[in-house]
């Protein structure tokens, strides 16, 4: 059972690049995250997932995106990658929504755009 | 909204030393869930507890324990006893509510430092 999975670990990207950071989770949990953690600063929600096939906006979408197929697998992408993009990503997930449901997240990726 | 407050950015102690972090958060809720999370030098997150806001009974778990004050709207963490290996970031975390979507707000955290 290897939980919650992330790849790449680390990335570097030029400004103006695209790249997807891939999450893949096994315990069969509803809902998947994406957050982002600048230094010094806790994470914060860049989009989530109820379920394969639906979305929504967390509370820094702009210049990401996602898509769940299915449910062990919740991209990210990152389209024209900026400086300000320079953060490190963690993917979570969990049973469902409520406050009882902790969320269990990957190791993260490292990512630096110059 | 909801707000969380780690208002201790570093600590550093001593091994074996006792020490205490803080955590302060705000919400309009009645019905509402804390978390603790450990981040390691490594990096990865670390769940260490959840507490309801029902529930204000204290929590030891070896040499960890966790004070939870609704009066003060704190959800302090103690670890008894520091080891090196203690040496990560403590983020503490709330969510509202008991149905529905809600999200999950990170306090800053706080860097612990634990010296042989």
């Amino acid at each position: 059972n290897a939980g919650v999975t992330q790849t790449p670990k680390f990335r570097i990207l030029k400004i103006g690049q695209s790249m997807t950071l891939q999450c893949t989770q096994d315990m069969n949990h509803n809902y998947m995250y994406w957050y982002r953690q600048d230094p010094g600063m806790g994470l914060k929600l860049i989009y989530y997932s109820v379920g394969a096939g639906i979305t929504d906006k967390g509370e820094v979408p702009n210049g990401y995106n996602v898509s769940r197929s299915t449910t062990e697998d919740f991209p990210l992408r990152l389209e024209l990658a900026a400086p300000s993009q320079t953060s490190v990503y963690f993917c979570a997930s969990s049973y469902g929504s409520t406050g009882t449901d902790t969320q269990y997240f990957g190791p993260g990726t490292r990512l630096t755009v110059l | 909204a909801q707000k969380v407050t780690q208002a201790q950015t570093e600590i550093s102690v001593v091994e074996k030393e006792d020490v205490t972090l803080d955590c302060v958060y705000e919400t309009r809720d009645t019905t509402y869930y804390l978390f603790w999370y450990k981040q390691p030098p490594s990096g990865e997150l670390v769940f260490l507890i959840r507490r309801n806001s029902f529930d204000e009974q204290n929590e030891i778990s070896g040499r960890y324990s966790w004070n939870f004050q609704k009066s003060t709207s704190s959800f302090n963490f103690t670890i008894t006893a520091s080891q090196v290996v203690d040496s990560a970031v403590y983020f503490c975390a709330l969510r509202e509510s008991d149905s529905g979507y809600s999200t999950l707000t990170f306090g800053k955290g706080t860097m612990l430092l634990v010296s042989p």
